[in-house]
């Protein structure tokens, strides 16, 4: 079975303060990682692939096989980096192509 | 950048009435996805579907519910006779590869059961 922990339901930080929003993941076989945004009233958004290895808007992200963890980070926070933050896991093989979110967190970024 | 469609952004209807929720995919992809997300709960799976036909389904996804890709551009959900739990945030997605590709989700339709 495919599970995505995120275990913070809401983060608030300062404005240039570093941010990890945590996300720890259950799955058997080799997964896919995502973090998507979702800003106020608006579609989800790719944020992140752990595919990619690359930076969105100042944030990475590792995938930690060992501890089942795809955190995202974030050096120093904006205020428009105020949304709500979905980590996802794709398996992959067999009929296990689909999406299997976290409960998301909100992220708050306080002037 | 190319977009997933979906309309309405809002619909209402009354228990036990038909509703359809409509999604304009992106034109070259290939796999099309429904998920919902109930009021303060995370996003579901609902229903994947490749090649004309449904490649997988959730527990979600009974007999209540159907898909189809009637014009070779628009993907729609159907609900047979909602219920009030029916109510939620609906999103399509869709995707060109299923490995390491993320999918594009549309902008929602939130159904209101009254």
């Amino acid at each position: 079975a495919q599970r995505v922990t995120q275990p913070e339901k809401l983060l608030s930080v300062f404005k240039g303060a570093p941010v990890e929003l945590k996300c720890n993941y259950s799955y058997s076989g080799s997964p896919e990682l995502f973090w998507y945004v979702q800003y106020s009233r608006q579609r989800l958004q790719l944020l992140l692939r752990h595919i990619s290895r690359e930076s969105i808007k100042g944030f990475t992200a590792d995938l930690n096989k060992g501890e089942t963890s795809f955190h995202l980070k974030k050096p120093f926070a904006q205020e428009e980096d105020s949304a709500m933050y979905y980590c996802a896991l794709k398996g992959s093989g067999g009929s296990n192509y689909k999406l299997t979110f976290g409960k998301g967190t909100l992220l708050t970024v306080n002037p | 950048e190319p977009e997933v469609t979906q309309t309405p952004s809002h619909q209402v209807t009354q228990m036990g009435q038909e509703v359809i929720l409509r999604c304009v995919p992106i034109s070259n992809h290939l796999y099309f996805y429904w998920y919902r997300q109930i009021l303060g709960q995370k996003v579901e799976f609902l229903v994947s579907f490749y090649n004309n036909e449904i490649s997988e389904k959730s527990e979600i996804f009974d007999d209540q519910f159907s898909v189809e890709r009637p014009d070779g551009s628009n993907f729609t959900l159907k609900i047979r006779s909602t219920k009030l739990e029916d109510s939620a945030m609906y999103f399509c997605a869709s995707t060109l590869f299923r490995d390491n590709y993320g999918y594009t989700f549309g902008s929602g339709t939130r159904l209101t059961v009254v």
